[in-house]
């Protein structure tokens, strides 16, 4: 029940085409879901993230899309450029103070934009 | 503002050594957890130390151990290393508010065991 499944694996898009990563979880505790960017040698960055109070999140090119009854989430990169090469992971948390920063993250999707 | 910062960057030990990795968290967080990052895989939630307390615990065994210390700053050690311990070793910081969003991850630290 914690665990997160992230797909596909890798994904091949042309420069200026749109990525779709999707993620599916099963604890319905769950109420924050984040997606998180890792260039190789660095630690995860924040990159968006969403509560199931909405089922949209958009910021610039990154959209994160919600749909709560099926318990599924995806991120979604407009126009997607040879800078976004990169593994990105969703993740998702429960909310309440002993569990900050227990964050239960999906597999990776290893991004490759081809100019 | 320096961030998050872990030492060393990379080490190297051998099956049943001991090792400490060390975290400095972002100024002003007062929180650390530590994940460990397989080779191809997202991280794995090892613990979260606030106020010189572990508070929180993945499954990981007791070989796996830390400290926080009143600057905040923190050790995650591991004995009997096992050729399986080796991975990257994330430290990350944040506030004890709120949710995980909080979370500001360093470079990690790239442990080999031999």
């Amino acid at each position: 029940q914690q665990q997160v499944k992230q797909s596909p694996q890798s994904l091949i898009v042309q420069k200026g085409g749109i990525s779709i990563i999707n993620c599916a979880y099963e604890n319905t505790a769950f109420d924050y879901f984040p997606w998180y960017q890792q260039f190789p040698g660095k630690g995860p960055a924040l990159l968006i993230a969403i509560r199931p109070d909405v089922s949209e999140k958009k910021e610039g090119r990154f959209t994160i899309s919600f749909n709560k009854s099926a318990k599924q989430f995806s991120l979604h990169i407009m126009d997607s450029q040879p800078g976004d090469s990169a593994t990105y992971f969703c993740a998702a948390s429960q909310h309440g103070s002993s569990n900050t920063g227990k964050l239960i993250f999906g597999q990776g999707t290893t991004l490759q934009v081809k100019p | 503002d320096a961030g998050v910062t872990q030492s060393p960057t990379h080490l190297i030990k051998t099956r049943g050594q001991q090792v400490t990795l060390r975290c400095s968290p972002k100024s002003g967080h007062d929180t650390v957890s530590w994940y460990q990052q397989a080779l191809g895989q997202g991280p794995q939630f090892i613990f979260q130390y606030y106020e010189e307390e572990e508070r929180q615990r993945g499954n990981f065994p007791d070989r796996f151990s830390g400290h926080q210390f009143p600057n905040y700053s923190s050790e995650l050690n591991v004995n009997a290393l096992l050729l399986g311990d080796s991975a990257l070793y994330l430290c990350a910081s944040s506030l004890k508010v709120g949710y995980g969003e909080k979370l500001l991850f360093g470079s990690g630290t790239q442990l080999s065991v031999l």
